[in-house]
């Protein structure tokens, strides 16, 4: 089906342990973004990237690592994971034009124990 | 000045009633000014796009004043599935939104 997804939907780790959480877009758009949602705080935008091989810093990209080799990927890695990093991760994507609108997939949940 | 600011609700409504939701931003240089809804655990989907001269879908309307730095959104005829939170957001420089902390609705019968 065509859309953006995530994976995994739920994810448990203890501190310390990398986690990579997956992005998936069947979109071809040039834009992908990775943020994480906590109580009190909003959407903040921890990554993005303007097009495969090129990403840039969001206002929260401590303790984050992302990489896009390919276009329709965009994988979060958490290096060391750490109770802070317990949150909801959104990825979302928008195409090209000069319209900033962005698509979100369902979300991962993740809880670092 | 926060970059947005709304205000969090509850707004507790009645079906039927109407209902509107205002977000102040503060970079002057922003654009592209949205509605998104989230429904509880859910991911934001995109409500409507605000434009200068004001725009309406179906039973929503939206409003940007540029001059206050403000953008509404005007719900009519309230209904249970209008139960959500609505989140301001705006473009920044570049690529980059910025999301309201949302407004919560929530239509009771």
């Amino acid at each position: 089906d065509a859309g953006i997804t995530q994976s995994p939907r739920y994810k448990i780790t203890e501190t310390g342990r990398q986690v990579t959480l997956m992005c998936h877009q069947t979109w071809s758009h040039s834009y992908m973004f990775w943020y994480r949602q906590d109580l009190g705080h909003g959407l903040r935008l921890i990554y993005y990237s303007a097009a495969a091989d090129i990403t840039d810093k969001g206002e929260v990209p401590d303790g984050y690592v992302v990489s896009r080799s390919k276009t329709e990927n965009f994988p979060l890695t958490l290096e060391s994971a750490t109770r802070s990093q317990t949150s909801v991760y959104f990825c979302a994507s928008r195409g090209q034009g000069l319209t900033y609108e962005q698509y979100f997939g369902p979300g991962t949940r993740l809880t670092v124990t | 000045r926060k970059e947005v600011e709304q205000d969090p609700g509850p707004f507790n409504v009645p079906e039927g009633a109407t209902v509107a939701f205002n977000c102040t931003y503060s970079n002057s240089a922003s654009q592209s000014f949205f509605w998104y809804r989230q429904d509880c655990r859910k991911e934001p989907k995109l409500l409507m796009s605000v434009y200068s001269s004001g725009n309406e879908d179906g039973r929503f309307t939206a409003q940007l004043n540029r001059a206050s730095q403000y953008i509404s959104l005007l719900i009519r005829d309230s209904k249970l599935s209008d139960s959500a939170t609505y989140l301001c957001v705006f473009n920044q420089a570049g690529t980059a939104l910025i999301f309201g902390k949302g407004t919560t609705l929530s239509v009771s019968s």
